[in-house]
């Protein structure tokens, strides 16, 4: 069985700059959500897809976009990247009906200069 | 808005040593979800524990348990035997049921000394 996996695992962007994040879910799972980690703190949650929808959003603005795919892989896209964007940004998945337990991959390291 | 507080930046502790770390958190919710996470160095996030609140028994895994306080909101992690593999940030997340996002606390760094 094949864990949640992330790409890049760096990346080095400059003010302004857009850059996408992808992630692919455990295997049966349909569900992802995004988390955003800035060094020192705990993970705030950005966004989650549930078969292509998105359904739930945290305290992110609309420059943080995301889209599902048919085979429950996600990517997270993020417009004019401001310096406060630099962190880790993590990807969950997690099965509908598991007791909302999530899986997560091993981030996305991003810096904006 | 629920939130997760964990009050114990860092705790360090000898090899074989037993410790504890303290969550509490807040919600008007009466059935949830909480965990415990570990994030070693490499930055992958692993799922310790799990307990589900309308569970009155306490959750194990190994040498890994909780001690879950529904009334004290309060939902502790006991490691028993530490190994210097413990070493790493802990996480206390909190999910409501139906809801979509884990609530993080801000994390307690964990050493194991030899």
């Amino acid at each position: 069985e094949t864990g949640v996996t992330q790409s890049p695992t760096h990346l080095i962007k400059t003010r302004g700059q857009q850059v996408t994040l992808r992630c692919s879910s455990q295997s049966g799972h349909n569900t992802v959500s995004w988390y955003q980690q800035a060094l020192g703190q705990g993970p705030q949650f950005i966004f989650q897809y549930y078969r292509e929808e998105e359904n739930g959003r945290g305290n992110f603005p609309p420059r943080f976009s995301g889209l599902q795919f048919p085979n429950y892989s996600s990517e997270l896209n993020v417009n004019a990247l401001e310096l406060d964007d630099s962190a880790l940004y993590l990807c969950a998945s997690s099965p509908r009906g598991d007791g909302e337990t999530q899986y997560f991959g091993p981030g996305t390291r991003l810096l904006v200069l | 808005a629920q939130t997760v507080t964990q009050s114990q930046p860092e705790m360090s502790v000898q090899e074989a040593e037993t410790v504890t770390l303290s969550c509490t958190y807040d919600t008007s919710e009466n059935n949830y979800y909480l965990f415990w996470y570990k994030q070693p160095p490499s930055r992958q996030m692993i799922l310790v524990i799990r307990q589900e609140a309308y569970k009155q028994q306490n959750a194990t895994e190994n040498r890994f348990s909780v001690n879950f306080q529904k009334a004290a909101k309060s939902f502790s992690l006991k490691i028993s035997d530490s190994q210097l593999g413990d070493t790493a940030m802990y996480f206390c997340a909190f999910h409501g049921e139906g809801a979509q996002k884990l609530v993080f606390g801000q994390g307690t760094r964990l050493t194991i000394n030899p």
